[in-house]
């Protein structure tokens, strides 16, 4: 049973314009969000995060909305940039207990020049 | 170092053959983590260190995958006699710990890819 899941196996955005990544989760536990960024041949790599006691929270170019009420999270990025193109995941934990994230089976980013 | 390394990068075994992947985390992070990551998927929890204890060790596979942290720092996750179900990506993490918000945002290595024959 996938407590995690990102729908979207891949998305392609041009340049300058919108991103829009949505993740769906169905462990009401879950009370601590992230999302990571992966390349190739790399780890992934920490994006944003966000508790459950907000609903959004912004770094730069990056916001995260979270949406309790639906289990929904989503990652915007604005503007994307043809750098951004990776592999993101979005992850989850309960706060408390246990440590281990539970991660979704990620979204391959495409930003076109 | 600056970032979490694992060592090897790629690994090819047998069929039956016993294998040992490394992990060296970020100097001082209490936490450390394994995950499994298939092709296609995320990553997926294998075991965790709270220093040198292991105090999770839910998300083991099986009896051959056995995970150690004798001194608190560098990490060795061994698989006994390996299968082709076990080709995977491994992925080590660390955080820094003790408190809740340490435990938060993990640090990835890039992780050691076993290919089993």
């Amino acid at each position: 049973d996938q407590q995690v899941k990102q729908n979207s196996p891949s998305l392609s955005v041009q340049e300058g314009r919108i991103s829009i990544l949505n993740c769906d989760y169905t462990n009401s536990m879950f009370d601590y969000f992230l999302w990571y960024k992966k390349y190739p041949a790399e780890g992934p790599t920490f994006l944003i995060s966000i508790s459950s006691i907000k609903d959004k929270n912004e770094d730069g170019r990056f916001t995260v909305f979270l949406n309790k009420s639906a289990k929904h999270l989503s990652l915007h990025i604005v503007p994307s940039q043809p750098g951004d193109s990776a592999v993101y995941f979005c992850a989850a934990k309960k706060d408390t207990g246990r440590r281990a994230l539970t991660f979704g089976s990620g979204t391959r980013l495409q930003v076109q020049p | 170092g600056a970032g979490v390394s694992q060592s090897p990068r790629y690994k090819v075994a047998k069929r039956g053959q016993d294998v040992a992947l490394r992990c060296d985390p970020i100097s001082g992070h209490v936490s450390l983590f394994w995950y499994q990551q298939a092709l296609g998927q995320g990553p997926e929890f294998l075991t965790y260190f709270q220093n040198e204890a292991q105090l999770d060790k839910s998300g083991l596979p099986s009896d051959r995958f056995f995970a150690e942290r004798p001194e608190g720092s560098v990490s060795t996750l061994k698989i006994q006699r390996t299968q082709q179900e076990d080709s995977a990506v491994y992925l080590c993490a660390s955080s820094l710990g003790p408190t809740r918000s340490a435990y938060r945002e993990q640090f990835f290595g890039p992780g050691t890819r076993l290919t089993v024959l």
